[in-house]
């Protein structure tokens, strides 16, 4: 059964730093892409981040909102995908999920999510 | 403001039939890029109800059916049943710019 369990969510202050982890199991975790969404309170789904399995390369692509302050990673040793949150903003404040990235000619979709975790950012 | 635009919400009795729109663009859904769909029940994490324009993932009742054409695509539930009520999410590929991934701004079904 494929489950991802994201951790690491919390309470931090404007301008730290956070970050999150997803542990995947019941599936070859590098043979496939991973990649974050979050939803803010009330709101709907936004795509965060995206990183590609080894054999594509391992790249990363960002959403315009986050760029240049988060980074997105992987250890496929342990089956553990990162996000890495610097220069947090109140607007960065969701639930965060991982999901895993599904190849499907040539198309990625998002087939399983983790259940999700807070991240607040306020003062 | 979505790059994919959905209703707000839709609504239905039990056991009709409801529809939710998806009006992308020409550098997302017109550029040909696949359209999925997501479910997520109140309190939950979504989950996958379409993929590829309208392939259903083991699992997900016939109910559930997805279309696509031209620069929109379409959910359709059949058979409305109280346990449908959720949020529901379009979701495509946008080249514009870098290149993302791209989502709806969700639609909420309310079974009456």
């Amino acid at each position: 059964e494929v489950q991802l369990v994201e951790s690491g969510g919390g309470l931090v202050q404007p301008g730290r730093s956070l970050r999150l982890s997803c542990t995947a199991s019941g599936f070859t975790f590098g043979d496939y892409a991973m990649s974050w969404v979050r939803q803010a309170p009330g709101k709907g789904l936004e795509w965060v981040g995206f990183i590609r399995s080894k054999a594509y390369g391992g790249t990363t692509e960002y959403a315009a909102s986050v760029k240049g302050r988060f980074t997105i990673s992987r250890d496929d040793s342990k089956s553990i995908a990162y996000l890495q949150m610097n220069s947090l903003k109140t607007e960065d404040t969701a639930v965060y999920y991982c999901t895993r990235g599904l190849l499907w000619f040539g198309e990625f979709h998002f087939d399983y999510w983790g259940q999700g975790t807070l991240v607040t950012v306020s003062s | 403001q979505s790059v994919l635009t959905q209703p707000p919400s839709v609504s239905g009795a039990p056991g009709q039939r409801v529809t939710i729109s998806c009006t992308g663009s020409s550098s997302n859904i017109g550029a040909g890029y696949d359209v999925h769909w997501y479910q997520q029940l109140p309190g939950t994490a979504p989950k996958l109800l379409i993929y590829g324009n309208s392939n259903r993932p083991s699992g997900v009742p016939d109910r559930f059916s997805g279309s696509k054409s031209g620069t929109s695509a379409s959910l359709a539930i059949t058979g409305l049943q109280a346990e449908d009520e959720a949020d529901y999410y379009c979701q495509s590929y946008d080249s514009s710019l870098s290149g993302t991934w791209v989502f709806g701004g969700g639609t909420k079904l309310t079974v009456l």
